[in-house]
């Protein structure tokens, strides 16, 4: 199982929204609404952004949003802060092989 | 405060084993399911494997590029998970997360998301 792809990098100015594309395939993204997003900061552990395709957890900024349309699930940050600048993960439930698959993370730059 | 804190990285020879441990806090460890997680130097997350919860029998899952070498086991009087790693290779090589799992309908098979990281150890497999 490959991983999920995603854009190397995107990059922002404060205020201005970014999005992140995360492309699978008709045997994760595609079949499951079960595609998460994870923000990582160097040296720190993930933190779960959106779960089940759009939901926010409790304390998550309603700036971030999720989607998916077809394979392609998609992770914006409206209102670009620099807090925001970290490296951003996509993950889906693959089914019973596979079970779980990562995209390439995105570096996510607040010029 | 619900945490999760893993410990046991260290350096070892290629060959070997190690088991590491997530040591869970704030919350009832049996009630979830606990991941394993790993990121290589440089490289992106990858799914290692899972025990499910309690309600689901603490049964096991396990990504294929570790399955036959890797298991993970629970003691719920201790809120602990294992992760124990055999016939190491350099390419285990990576820092090891622990995740909680997350159901939003509760009571699911399998986790939506996880919602819990640990910090984090560091695994070297080195001659």
């Amino acid at each position: 199982q490959s991983a999920l792809t995603q854009p190397r990098s995107v990059s922002g100015s404060p205020g201005q929204s970014v999005t992140i594309s995360c492309t699978g395939t008709s045997s994760d993204v595609g079949v499951y609404n079960y595609v998460s997003w994870y923000q990582q900061h160097p040296g720190k552990a993930p933190k779960l952004m959106i779960y089940d395709v759009s939901k926010r957890p409790s304390g998550v900024p309603d700036r971030f949003s999720g989607s998916k349309s077809g394979n392609t699930a998609s992770l914006t940050i409206s209102g670009l802060q620099a807090e925001d600048e970290a490296d951003y993960y996509c993950c889906s439930y693959a089914g019973t092989y596979t079970f779980y698959v990562f995209g390439t993370g995105t570096k996510v730059t607040v010029l | 405060e619900v945490q999760l804190v893993e410990s046991g990285g260290g350096l070892v020879q290629p060959g070997r084993s190690l088991r590491l441990s997530c040591t869970a806090s704030g919350f009832t460890f049996g009630d979830y399911a606990l991941s394993w997680f790993r990121q290589g130097p440089g490289k992106g997350l990858e799914w290692v494997g899972v025990i499910r919860s309690k309600r689901h029998a603490g049964t096991t899952e396990y990504a294929a590029s570790v399955k036959g070498r890797f298991t993970i086991s629970g003691d719920d009087s201790k809120g602990i998970a294992y992760l124990q790693m055999n016939s190491l290779q350099t390419e285990d090589t990576a820092v090891y997360y622990c995740g909680r799992g997350f159901c939003s309908g509760g009571g699911c098979h399998l986790p939506d998301a996880f919602d819990i990281w640990g910090p984090g150890t560091k695994v070297t497999v080195s001659s």
